[in-house]
């Protein structure tokens, strides 16, 4: 069994259109947490959730909503995609985000706004 | 200053070399310390936590050194399935502890 996974892997769209990309985890963890990756490999936190709760939200434009609907699941809704949202989303968990615990990743979701 | 600092490299070494990669930090009351593997289009992966006393799992040592603010990847007798990106990872404490990724450095092994 996949412990952290997400879809779709791969994503294509045309610029200003609304998308979601889900992720899910078995592992039971507290903590969960998107990262973008970009061109140049830069993996950028965006966002993390603690018991389906906010508790960090890096300078991302608000077109960005994450939603938890319970600790399990972390989905990412994109709204009116720019260009510059092409990269690859990662999803991630941890066991309680208390800092010493290791990040377990999902697969990535590839994302191209064209 | 980035919070995190690698060399992109790459790293170009033959196979049983000896290769050893950095990263700086910026926050001197960060917490935790770990080191990443990610391969080509692939997620990272944990490959080691780093402690203040150092530790080593096999032919891998990491260290910190945390009155300059450095951690370290040491990797001996190179392997080429050793070829990887290696993140190094800093666990810094706001009000929450933020997992924040140097940029990598890119290790490539050959024949």
């Amino acid at each position: 069994d996949t412990a952290v996974s997400q879809t779709p892997k791969y994503l294509v769209t045309q610029m200003g259109n609304d998308k979601s990309i889900k992720c899910e985890q078995n592992l039971g963890h507290d903590t969960m947490y998107w990262y973008k990756q970009d061109s140049k490999k830069f993996l950028k936190i965006m966002f993390s959730y603690n018991n389906k709760e906010l508790i960090i939200n890096e300078t991302v434009p608000n077109r960005f909503s994450p939603k938890s609907p319970d600790k399990a699941h972390l989905n990412l809704h994109i709204n009116s995609l720019e260009l510059g949202d092409s990269a690859v989303y990662f999803c991630a968990s941890s066991q309680d985000g208390g800092g010493g615990e290791k990040l377990f990743f999902g697969s990535g979701t590839q994302l191209s706004v064209l | 200053r980035k919070e995190v600092e690698q060399d992109p490299g790459p790293f170009n070494v033959p196979e049983g070399a000896t290769v050893a990669f950095n990263c700086t930090y910026s926050n001197s009351a960060s917490q935790s310390f770990f080191w990443y593997r990610q391969d080509c289009r692939k997620e990272p992966k944990l490959l080691m936590s780093v402690y203040s006393s150092g530790n080593e799992d096999g032919r891998f040592t990491a260290q910190l050194n945390r009155a300059s603010q450095y951690i370290s990847l040491l990797i001996r007798d190179s392997k080429l399935s050793d070829s990887a990106t290696y993140l190094c990872v800093v666990n810094n404490r706001g009000g929450s502890y933020i997992p924040t990724f140097g940029r990598g450095t890119s290790l490539i092994v050959h024949p």
